[in-house]
């Protein structure tokens, strides 16, 4: 079945350097993605979203970028702090679903002081 | 602030037992999922309940598992009987769906790590 999965399973960074999450989908008929961040004993908790008419957006410190040509989905971070640590999800609303979602694998992201 | 609740946080039997797990969505919610997180399959929604009706159950194995919303304030999972595979977290996620068509955000609790043995 079609699934989201993500390049890198982890990733390390310097505190203050910009974070890069990388993500691919492969149901061209998802029109809604988003990513979640989820720390060590807590349920994933939501960080941006986008939908499929546009392909960037930005939050506080996070930009969302979407490249519906490769079916790719990138999460920034600038200036990456310890508190950033945690593991980041994409997901997608399955198949243009307007409540399932379907979630990549994760990336474990860790900040390095 | 509010928020989702689940209970018990952590869970050990032993297999062969029930299990109930419980989650309070946040108030005025409408919506109530049901997901499985483990480290091979990642995350998986079990149940979707809209307006307390159980409206996607397909990602739940139906021999031993149940899912319920006995009133707004409730929702429950039962595994009866429990067996070693089960063991994962179980996350409940809450939200309002307003619009029709309009995908809308889902609220996750702090889960119930379970643990069958």
């Amino acid at each position: 079945g079609e699934s989201v999965g993500l390049h890198l399973p982890t990733l390390s960074v310097q505190e203050g350097d910009n974070s890069i999450i990388n993500c691919a989908y492969s149901n061209s008929a998802s029109d809604y993605f988003i990513w979640y961040k989820q720390e060590s004993g807590k349920g994933p908790q939501f960080i941006i979203d986008i939908r499929s008419n546009m392909d960037k957006r930005q939050g506080q410190r996070v930009t969302v970028l979407l490249n519906k040509t490769v079916k790719h989905l990138s999460l920034q971070i600038a200036a990456t702090q310890p508190g950033d640590s945690a593991v980041y999800f994409c997901a997608e609303n399955s198949g243009g679903s307007n409540y399932k979602l379907t979630f990549g694998k994760g990336t474990l992201l860790t900040v390095n002081p | 602030d509010a928020r989702v609740t689940q209970t018990p946080r952590h869970k050990v039997t032993e297999m062969g037992q029930e299990v109930t797990m419980r989650c309070q969505p946040i108030l005025g919610h409408n919506t109530v999922f049901w997901y499985r997180q483990t480290m091979m399959q990642g995350l998986e929604l079990l149940a979707y309940f809209r307006n307390r009706a159980p409206l996607d159950d397909s990602g739940m194995p139906k021999d031993r598992f149940s899912a319920e919303m006995p009133d707004a304030t409730l929702a429950t999972l039962k595994i009866q009987p429990s067996e070693p595979r089960d063991s994962a977290v179980y996350f409940c996620a809450s939200g309002q769906s307003r619009l029709a068509g309009a995908y809308n955000e889902q609220f996750f609790g702090p889960g119930t790590r379970l643990t069958v043995l």
